[in-house]
């Protein structure tokens, strides 16, 4: 069955560092990806996706994600923390309608961000 | 704003009241859903509408009851919950002739408290 796992359930990082959120995935064929954003009190934005093509996808607020067929991946992530970045991190995985079509997330990872 | 609108944005209610929860899109989609989001969990799709039909049911308890009377307007009729319906409940809406999962757009939510 199709799965995704966000192994870190909330990370602390300074502002101005480097940030990288893990995100693994199960489905046999080749998913598409996608990351949200959900800021408190909001419901969720989508930062960006990967369909197919470059593995390296450019998102909004400077995010990117990189396709690991290999590790069955799809890590977030951004060079410099901002502290409006705080907020917590959805990845999820969608199944194609023809194939059953569904939208699987993950459980969710929070960001805080050090002044 | 995503333009989708979800009212009210917080509710109280006790186990033997109805109540309902409202969306509306002005995006011009044709699928619309609903999402349960409770602590720590992933999210968990319950009804999917696509053209006003709903498609799928992922066998959420009676209690819980959609209505999708158009294509921008969506609704959650609640009676008699639990105290673990207690959750945020998300409306999102999408592209699609069929239900597409390429990019979802979500209201606010919900924020349900079930005493």
């Amino acid at each position: 069955a199709q799965s995704v796992t966000q192994p870190d359930i909330h990370i602390t990082v300074s502002e101005g560092a480097s940030l990288e959120l893990r995100c693994n995935y199960s489905y046999g064929a080749t998913p598409y990806l996608f990351w949200y954003v959900q800021s408190p009190g909001q419901g969720l934005q989508l930062l960006l996706k990967y369909f197919s093509g470059d593995t390296l996808v450019q998102g909004i607020k400077g995010f990117e994600a990189e396709f690991k067929r290999s590790q069955s991946s799809f890590n977030l992530r951004k060079p410099s923390v901002h502290w409006s970045d705080a907020a917590e991190y959805f990845c999820a995985v969608a199944v194609p309608y023809n194939q059953g079509g569904k939208l699987i997330f993950g459980q969710g990872t929070e960001l805080s961000v050090k002044p | 704003e995503t333009g989708v609108t979800q009212t009210p944005r917080h509710l109280v209610m006790g186990m033997t009241n109805k109540k309902s929860l409202k969306c509306e899109q002005h995006l011009g989609h044709n699928a619309m859903y609903w999402y349960k989001q409770s602590a720590k969990k992933p999210l968990e799709l319950m009804f999917v509408y696509s053209l006003e039909e709903r498609v799928e049911n992922n066998s959420v308890p009676s209690r819980f009851s959609p209505e999708c009377p158009n294509s921008s307007h969506l609704f959650l009729h609640l009676h008699t919950l639990q105290p673990e319906d207690s959750a945020l409940y998300l409306c999102a809406s999408s592209h699609g002739d069929r239900t597409s999962y390429e990019k979802l757009f979500f209201g606010s939510g919900t924020q349900l408290s079930v005493l």
